[in-house]
């Protein structure tokens, strides 16, 4: 079976950082982009970054440019969302989400929540 | 950025009931449009992609249309694990870009 899950969630003080991961199994992990969306308690779903299936290339959402760094890990099937100087409005449950060519995203982690509380 | 609207933000419909929402973007994405489904403290679902292709294992009763900036996403006869919100998004260009979500509920 195809599974995502996600980890490194927390609490964490404004200007702090953190490193959410998640996990790949079932498929082939190297043939896809992966993405990070982001929801706010009570809020809509909001799209913060992704990277190529290679790795080399990387898009990033306003609000986050310049704090957030996503990277991959093939040989690990892995993907990492580094987030550094942490704001309230960072707080979110925090998603990774393949997307197949032609496609969109068609398979979702549980999500890991970030809280950045003083 | 091109900008997402979804209309209504929520309605309360029956069982059995058609239910229509509309996505509307900012300026032409052709046919980048997708949409998903959440209930509450689950990760969304896709159930359309290319504005009109289900998704792998989703039910036939949802259908999407549309292209350029205006899309809508029917369920021809809702059924009671329908209730949820619905999210467009458009995939067009960086940096993607969600609808607010409609909310659909028991009348």
């Amino acid at each position: 079976q195809e599974h995502l899950v996600e980890s490194g969630g927390g609490v964490v003080h404004p200007g702090g950082s953190l490193r959410l991961s998640c996990a790949a199994s079932g498929f082939t992990f190297s043939r896809f982009s992966m993405h990070w969306v982001r929801q706010a308690p009570g809020r809509g779903l909001e799209w913060v970054t992704v990277i190529s299936f290679g790795g080399r290339n990387t898009k990033y959402a306003d609000s986050v440019e310049g704090r957030f760094t996503i990277s991959r890990d093939n040989s690990a099937n892995m993907v990492y969302l580094e987030m550094n100087s942490l704001r309230f409005e960072d707080s979110a449950v925090y998603y990774c989400a393949r997307r197949p060519e032609g496609n969109t995203f068609d398979l979702w982690g549980h999500g890991t929540m970030v809280s950045v509380s003083s | 950025d091109i900008q997402m609207t979804q209309s209504p933000s929520s309605l309360s419909a029956s069982i059995g009931d058609r239910v229509t929402l509309t996505c509307r973007a900012s300026q032409g994405i052709t046919n980048y449009l997708a949409w998903f489904q959440q209930k509450p403290g689950k990760a969304p679902k896709s159930l359309i992609y290319a504005a009109s292709s289900l998704q792998s294992g989703v039910p036939s009763r949802f259908s999407g249309s549309g292209s350029g900036t205006q899309f809508t996403l029917t369920i021809s006869s809702l059924q009671p694990e329908d209730f949820a919100t619905y999210y467009c998004l458009q995939y067009s260009s960086y940096p993607f870009t969600f609808g607010p979500g409609t909310k659909v509920d028991f009348k």
